[in-house]
């Protein structure tokens, strides 16, 4: 059965700290792997990782894929309280339906 | 408007009453999906339409469940006599058509649900 993990399922950082998110994968004919980040209602999307070693950066948070471990990552350096989100993973199947992870809330504390 | 667009932003019904939930997509986007999110649960997957093909509803809890998306453009989610674990946040996204990647969604604020 397809699936997708995230851990932690929650975090409480202060801020300035270095966080690091993980999501492990186990989808039939992977793809590709989707970040979003939702706050109140609408996740937004941030990164889309396909090949495994390279590094998706945007301002303090980076992403990158291992297709060996199946798994990715998603840092957040410096963290602000804006940061306090759910942090949510997902992987296309080859029907082009979405598994998504319960998420990682993570809150940053000033 | 150019996101995607939900309504109702919240409904509050009686068990047994049948809702519909709509979602106007971005414009030009093919691909629409309904997800559903409990309470501290992540997204589960209900259906997906893309373009005029038949739409994948392997996502669906039960026949009481259905949607329809008409003209391939405005899409409504009918949950007929609800219950109450149907309470949740009810998503839409849309995207540009398949590639073979996944393209990114993009997300409405969704329909809180609550089920008296």
């Amino acid at each position: 059965e397809d699936k997708v993990v995230q851990s932690p399922l929650s975090l409480v950082v202060h801020e300035g700290d270095t966080v690091t998110l993980n999501c492990s994968y186990e989808v039939t004919n992977f793809r590709s792997l989707l970040w979003y980040k939702q706050e109140k209602k609408a996740p937004t999307f941030l990164f889309m990782l396909t090949s495994s070693g390279i590094e998706k950066k945007s301002g303090r948070l980076s992403s990158i894929l291992d297709k060996k471990e199946l798994s990715s990552i998603l840092n957040i350096t410096a963290t602000q309280t804006g940061d306090s989100a759910i942090y949510l993973c997902a992987v296309p199947n080859t029907g082009n339906q979405f598994y998504f992870g319960t998420g990682t809330s993570l809150t940053v504390i000033p | 408007g150019a996101g995607v667009s939900q309504s109702p932003s919240n409904k509050v019904t009686e068990k047994g009453k049948d809702v519909e939930l709509r979602c106007d997509p971005i414009s030009g986007h093919t691909a629409l999906y309904w997800y559903r999110q409990s309470l501290g649960q992540g997204l589960e997957f209900l259906i997906y339409f893309q373009g005029n093909s038949a739409p994948d509803k392997s996502g669906l809890p039960s026949d009481r469940f259905s949607a329809e998306r008409t003209g391939g453009s405005v899409s409504t989610l009918t949950i007929q006599r609800t219950q109450q674990e149907d309470s949740a946040v009810y998503l839409c996204a849309s995207s540009l058509g398949f590639t073979g990647l996944g393209q990114p969604q993009h997300f409405g604020d969704g329909t809180r649900l609550s089920i008296l």
